[in-house]
């Protein structure tokens, strides 16, 4: 059974970098596609992107060049770096499995951290 | 993007009762890529309906999906405690990726 366990941490202040890592145990992180999703406080949920280990990103244009999301095959994890973050960035952060390329939905999930912006 | 709204916003409804809820997007969605999620309070969402009709490891046969184009149902029949919760549509046909705004289930 695949289980994402999502770290980092829960403060960030404004114009710094938000960064969350999800480790992967029951799979390796070199199979399957690795998204962020989030949930600002009462809003619906927005994909952020993912990742894929030796292919291409695809991000949210919403996030310009603000994200970078990668994995590391030395801890099976993958990671979610949001730079220049502002009050609106103030989220439940998800870390979520995809099977394939063509089977895109999420199957599995992290446990979320909520993450508040604030100085 | 593809913008997904959802109907109603809240179902309330009994145990044993029938609930239907409906999800609508504003380009048309292959059917392949229409995924259906139950979320409860402080939990992250977990995946019901994968491909419209495909119901996910684990999930009961009185919960199934249907629809096409731009139209699509969630139904559970003989709603049980664990069903009262907030339901969310979700669409992969197209980048970015988008869910809906979401239905809650009460009990009434």
């Amino acid at each position: 059974q695949v289980q994402l366990h999502q770290s980092g941490p829960g403060l960030v202040k404004p114009s710094e970098t938000l960064s969350l890592n999800c480790n992967v145990s029951g799979d390796s992180v070199r199979n399957y596609y690795w998204n962020w999703i989030r949930q600002p406080p009462g809003q619906r949920l927005e994909w952020i992107g993912y990742t894929v280990y030796g292919g291409s990103d695809n991000y949210n244009p919403s996030f310009k060049s603000r994200v970078s999301i990668s994995v590391d095959t030395s801890k099976n994890q993958f990671s979610l770096k949001l730079s220049s973050v502002t009050a609106a960035d103030t989220a439940v952060y998800y870390c979520a499995r995809s099977p394939t390329v063509l089977l895109r939905h999420f199957d599995f999930w992290g446990q979320g951290t909520l993450v508040t912006v604030s100085s | 993007d593809n913008v997904l709204t959802q109907s109603p916003g809240t179902l309330s409804l009994s145990l044993g009762e029938r609930a239907s809820l409906s999800c609508r997007a504003s380009q048309s969605v292959s059917s392949s890529y229409l995924a259906w999620y139950r979320q409860k309070p402080g939990q992250p969402p977990r995946l019901l309906i994968y491909g419209t009709s495909n119901r996910a490891t684990g999930v009961a046969d009185r919960i199934s999906g249907s629809g096409s184009g731009t139209e699509f149902t969630l139904t559970i029949n003989g709603l049980e405690p664990e069903d009262f919760a907030v339901y969310y549509c979700q669409q992969s046909k197209s980048s970015p990726y988008t869910f809906g705004q979401g239905t809650k289930v009460e009990m009434k």
